[in-house]
């Protein structure tokens, strides 16, 4: 099945610093989510970028298809920004496939 | 905005009790998945659900599992013998046809003692 791995596995920073989240995927997608697990262990969902570039706020997110790969990029970091992010992807092979989850980016933003 | 609801939020069983956790997805989605996360782990598919039966499943979707869209909005996911590895979030995701984007409701933590 495909694999997805994120990068860096967890990373420290001062609150207003800017981040890069990596996620690298083996094959090609139909889908491709970022999630922030919030602390009460919801999944909020950030971004749907199987493709292209996408803003909301101090958060955007690139993916590069073709060389399989997806950024997340988070802007003046804020203390509630703290949590795991997760980067998930669905195989284009058709059918209803469940998303694959990497293992997450565990990102603490100190005051 | 339309969103995926699951209850309970949270549900304490003993080992060797079935257990129910039900999801009511958004209204005009028609495909239906359950995803496991164990705490500290990352989070894993258990199995999807289109036209009334199971269009994929996993390893981890053994025969002590099963699901069940008992009538036009709810889908359930049932534990027929829980185990104290079934210990885990429970969440419920949605999506309709033709575009790939799931939404996931706030999850279930179910915990076996």
């Amino acid at each position: 099945g495909i694999q997805v791995e994120q990068s860096p596995p967890d990373l420290i920073l001062q609150e207003g610093a800017n981040s890069t989240l990596r996620c690298n995927f083996s094959d090609s997608v139909n889908n491709l989510q970022w999630f922030h697990q919030n602390p009460w262990g919801q999944l909020i969902n950030l971004f749907y970028i199987p493709s292209g570039t996408k803003q909301n706020g101090r958060l955007s997110a690139t993916t590069v298809a073709t060389e399989r790969y997806s950024l997340l990029y988070i802007s003046s970091s804020q203390t509630t920004d703290s949590g795991v992010y997760f980067c998930a992807v669905e195989d284009s092979g058709g059918g209803a496939d469940g998303l694959t989850f990497g293992k997450g980016t565990h990102l603490i933003i100190q005051p | 905005e339309p969103e995926v609801t699951q209850t309970p939020s949270h549900q304490v069983t003993q080992m060797g009790q079935e257990v129910i956790l039900r999801c009511v997805p958004i209204s005009n989605h028609l495909y239906f998945y359950w995803y496991r996360q164990i705490l500290g782990q990352k989070v894993e598919f258990l199995v999807s659900f289109y036209n009334n039966e199971i269009s994929e499943k996993s390893e981890i979707f053994d025969d002590q599992f099963s699901v069940e869209r008992p009538d036009g909005s709810n889908f359930t996911l049932k534990i027929r013998s829980t185990k104290l590895e079934d210990s885990a979030m429970y969440f419920c995701a949605s999506r309709i046809p033709y575009a790939y984007e799931q939404y996931f409701g706030p999850g279930t933590r179910l915990t076996v003692t």
